[in-house]
């Protein structure tokens, strides 16, 4: 349907620990996968992004993965920090709409 | 980010009161949206455009009207607030289309009594 299912809702890791977020998808007219941080207070921001075409893109300490048989993509975040803690929201996007996935609240613990 | 702006940022309304949230642009992107945010719900689409004088409804375009005379600005109204529509307002614009990133306004925070 029109829904992103986001998961975890919530997710706590050790500062220098890894963290994955993964969101599934059913329309396989969705080309556009952009993640947004968003923290306390503030609006959300754009962070990394992939298309339909690419399986893979990195970017520093982030990198967002696509499965597009499993209709999956996931977001990774290496060696957090405590400023990593905020709500993270996936989003898909088919040309014409735009729908966002719940958000996941990371909180990184120093 | 300060070209896209929002007021109010805070509001406080009554029940069946118009009121409208304006949005405005300077980087003359042709599409902008309306979102709602809510615990539990994410962002939520109330209303998108894709240029001056053409508007779509979204996920929850019920109670709300928009427009959009110019590519710069694009209000929102709630032409008889409920409760019901208490809400964090986020407007966003993208230059390339719909997907494309977007960029967000810092939001307007409404509270209906």
């Amino acid at each position: 349907g029109e829904n992103v299912e986001q998961h975890p809702s919530t997710l706590s890791v050790q500062e220098g620990d890894s963290a994955v977020i993964k969101c599934t998808y059913s329309d396989s007219a969705s080309n556009y996968f952009p993640w947004y941080k968003q923290e306390l207070g503030k609006r959300p921001q754009l962070i990394i992004d992939i298309r339909s075409n690419v399986g893979e893109k990195k970017d520093q300490r982030i990198a967002v993965t696509l499965n597009k048989t499993a209709k999956h993509f996931s977001l990774h975040i290496t060696e957090t920090q405590p400023e990593d803690s905020a709500v993270y929201f996936c989003g898909r996007d088919t040309g014409n709409q735009f729908y966002f996935g719940t958000g996941t609240s990371l909180t990184v613990i120093p | 980010d300060a070209g896209i702006t929002q007021s109010p940022r805070y509001k406080i309304t009554e029940t069946g009161r118009q009121v409208t949230l304006m949005c405005h642009q300077t980087w003359s992107h042709s599409y902008m949206f309306w979102y709602r945010q809510d615990l539990g719900h994410g962002l939520r689409l109330i209303y998108y455009s894709a240029a001056a004088d053409i508007t779509d409804k979204g996920e929850v375009p019920d109670g709300y009207v928009v427009s959009r005379s110019k590519t710069e600005n694009f209000p929102l109204t709630l032409e008889s607030a409920t409760r019901s529509q208490t809400s964090v307002y986020f407007c966003a614009s993208s230059g390339a289309g719909a997907n494309y990133g977007y960029t967000f306004g810092s939001g307007t925070r409404l509270t209906v009594v």
